[in-house]
């Protein structure tokens, strides 16, 4: 099946800086990716959904301007989380989206991100 | 409201045992996806169901979607501590080409040995 990876699987930043996620498609070109986050024990929440190309389309409630998504090439999505809080400690997902009749979706394997 | 109920929340069953998981929502769904997940990791994706009636099996986990595209099931039959996860139902709600999941709450599965 496709494989999506992301990077970093882990991240621990202060509060105040800046912080990178990458998520990539590594055996098929994804017109969308989808980010989403989890609570612990809680279920995945998107935070929005990103088109190559264009500006992604974010959930309500989720700040455009802190999180910032980038999608540059049909195989690499990014999130930076700005100006991070300890508040924005979570699990990040993402997923991409094959082309076609079913668009199924292809989940990476997260990122854990810890504020201090 | 949560547009999509999933049920139950917690599951403890004995090895060998059977069961079931539920997903429920109350508006007509375009696809009905099954994803497992281990605390921490990502999604492993288990099955998409998108007929009404539509019913698929892999190994001894069984998935069904109702004919009213309302409800689905997934049934794990003799139950082993591998199954042991979370269980995620996430549904495509919209008819536009992006399919959007909107996910259940999940459900934490324990097998005891």
């Amino acid at each position: 099946g496709a494989v999506v990876s992301q990077h970093p699987s882990r991240v621990i930043c202060k509060s105040g800086t800046s912080v990178k996620i990458e998520c990539r498609s590594l055996d098929f070109q994804a017109t969308t990716m989808f980010w989403y986050r989890q609570f612990p024990k809680q279920s995945l929440m998107l935070m929005a959904t990103s088109n190559e190309g264009s500006k992604a389309t974010y959930e309500q409630g989720v700040e455009k301007d802190k999180f910032l998504i980038n999608h540059a090439s049909l195989t690499l999505s990014t999130l930076t989380v700005t100006s991070a809080h300890p508040e924005d400690s979570s699990f990040y997902i993402c997923s991409a989206s094959l082309a076609g009749v079913n668009y199924e979706q292809y989940f990476g394997p997260g990122t854990r991100l810890t504020v201090t | 409201s949560q547009e999509l109920e999933q049920s139950p929340q917690s599951l403890i069953v004995q090895e060998g045992k059977n069961l079931t998981i539920n997903c429920t929502s109350s508006k007509t769904l375009y696809g009905l996806y099954w994803y497992k997940q281990k605390y921490g990791e990502g999604l492993i994706f288990l099955m998409m169901l998108q007929k009404g009636g539509e019913e698929k099996s892999h190994e001894k986990i069984t998935a069904k979607l109702d004919e009213k595209k309302q409800q689905s099931s997934l049934h794990i039959t003799a139950s082993q501590p591998s199954h042991a996860g979370i269980y995620l139902c996430g549904a495509d709600m919209s008819s536009g080409s992006a399919r959007q999941l909107t996910f259940g709450s999940g459900t934490q599965l324990t097998v005891l040995p």
